[in-house]
């Protein structure tokens, strides 16, 4: 079973708020990314990291930032939700090294902006 | 970016049939992954390939890495109603792992 945690599971908030969603994974994976899924729709990349302080900017624009402070932790925040941002966001890690990709999924966050 | 075409969008089956679905490449991926994804949960890895060529089975799921390294299938033997989901494929570039669509599979029990 994945060890990889998202809170919250679903949030409801207005327009213009600020809001963070969180991902911790106790694996000591290097690797985490965050995805963005619209319901019965594919997964898009918005961000992944490689390791502590290393972020990248994924497939698919987003208005969203992340940071990795932390390796166990890799946080996304929306400065100013709008309901364009209603969407399903999932995180993932992977281990480090080329044979070891497998990606273990968190719950996801259900996001709703009203 | 590296695209996957994945077919069928959906499926219903009976249930007790065999299921096939596939993906398609016109870019290399050094790896292969299949997963399923529940309503309202993340998506959960069901099979990894990393050989061309690689035929691997778990349960009652086997999976293959084309030849060609573009193209992959999976096929659910003896479907049942917990089968029903979403099915990802995933292929590995670089670092970064791009999905399929999805095939949704619904099973009339």
């Amino acid at each position: 079973e994945a060890d990889i945690y998202q809170t919250p599971r679903y949030l409801v908030i207005g327009t213009g708020k600020k809001i963070t969603l969180e991902c911790s994974q106790t694996m000591g994976h290097d690797k985490m990314y965050w995805y963005q899924q619209d319901p019965g729709m594919e997964l898009h990349l918005i961000h992944y990291s490689y390791g502590v302080n290393s972020t990248e900017k994924g497939d698919l624009s987003s208005e969203s930032t992340v940071s990795r402070i932390r390796t166990e932790h890799f946080p996304l925040t929306l400065e100013s939700a709008r309901p364009s941002h209603t969407s399903q966001y999932l995180c993932a890690s992977s281990a480090t090294g080329e044979a070891v990709t497998e990606a273990f999924f968190g719950q996801g966050t259900r996001l709703t902006v009203v | 970016g590296q695209q996957l075409n994945q077919s069928p969008q959906s499926m219903f089956i009976q249930e007790g049939e065999d299921v096939s679905m596939n993906c398609t490449s016109s870019s290399i991926f050094n790896t292969w992954l299949w997963y399923k994804q529940d309503p309202g949960e993340g998506p959960v890895l069901l099979i990894a390939l990393y050989k061309a060529g690689e035929l691997t089975s778990n349960g009652r799921l086997t999976a293959q890495f084309g030849i060609t390294r573009k193209d992959s299938f999976l096929n659910i033997s003896a479907s049942i109603p917990s089968d029903v989901g979403i099915y990802f494929c995933a292929g590995q570039y670089g670092n970064k792992l791009v999905f399929g669509a999805g095939t949704i599979l619904r099973v009339k029990s």
